[in-house]
């Protein structure tokens, strides 16, 4: 069966100091990978996609950056992060070449919380 | 604007009762996500649907593209189902654009 894997689940980080979640899938291959971020008291935003090894689509500009390095794995960066950079980050997977096509699902990971102080 | 709305924002019941959740979007979608996401953060996606209607268990959603709406119905409530609803659209091939979320308490 497929499952999602995200770390760390928690994090405390100082302004200014460098960001790097990683998210895996496993039990399925060649999957859409997607970043999201849900601010305190905010709905989720799509921050990040990738359709393929090296591919990444980003929806809004900002202070982070992704990577996918190989096919399972998702990256989220940041060389110095800002206070606005905490939330809750989500990565999901989705398993249709289509995206988010009707009958495609979407699969999230427990989510790391990230609080920069 | 938010192109999704939902409403209520907050709702609680009393285990039992029979729930309605409501997502409205101003915008053409192919399809429309329901998730559930629990006090830990953690997100499971409860439907997608493009059309008509869908069960399972105790959870029914439904949808009219015409209206632009959709609902999830909760029979026979029960305090596990305390959690934040979300709508969810999609729009092209890979966004999806997300409600506040629905914050759905039971209480015994």
């Amino acid at each position: 069966s497929q499952t999602i894997h995200q770390w760390p689940a928690t994090l405390v980080q100082p302004v200014g100091s460098p960001l790097s979640l990683e998210c895996t899938v496993e039990g399925t291959s060649n999957p859409n990978l997607y970043w999201y971020r849900q601010a305190a008291g905010r709905g989720l935003q799509l921050l990040f996609y990738s359709v393929g090894i090296g591919q990444i689509s980003s929806e809004v500009p900002q202070n982070l950056s992704a990577s996918r390095p190989q096919d399972r794995q998702f990256i989220l960066s940041s060389k110095k992060l800002l206070l606005s950079d905490s939330g809750f980050y989500l990565c999901a997977w989705s398993v249709w070449s289509q995206g988010l096509a009707p009958g495609g699902e979407l699969f999230f990971g427990e989510g790391s919380r990230l609080t920069v102080l | 604007k938010n192109e999704v709305e939902q409403s209520p924002q907050n709702l609680t019941a009393q285990e039992g009762e029979f729930i309605t959740i409501n997502c409205s979007y101003s915008v053409g979608i192919s399809a429309l996500h329901w998730l559930q996401q629990h006090p830990g953060g953690g997100i499971v996606s409860l439907f997608m649907l493009s059309s008509g209607k869908k069960k399972h268990g105790r959870l029914i959603a439904t949808i009219n593209i015409q209206e632009k709406h959709s609902s999830l119905h909760i029979t026979a409530s029960h305090p596990r189902d305390s959690a934040v609803y979300i709508c969810a659209i999609i729009q092209g091939a890979q966004k999806l654009v997300f409600g506040q979320g629905t914050r759905l308490t039971i209480n015994p």
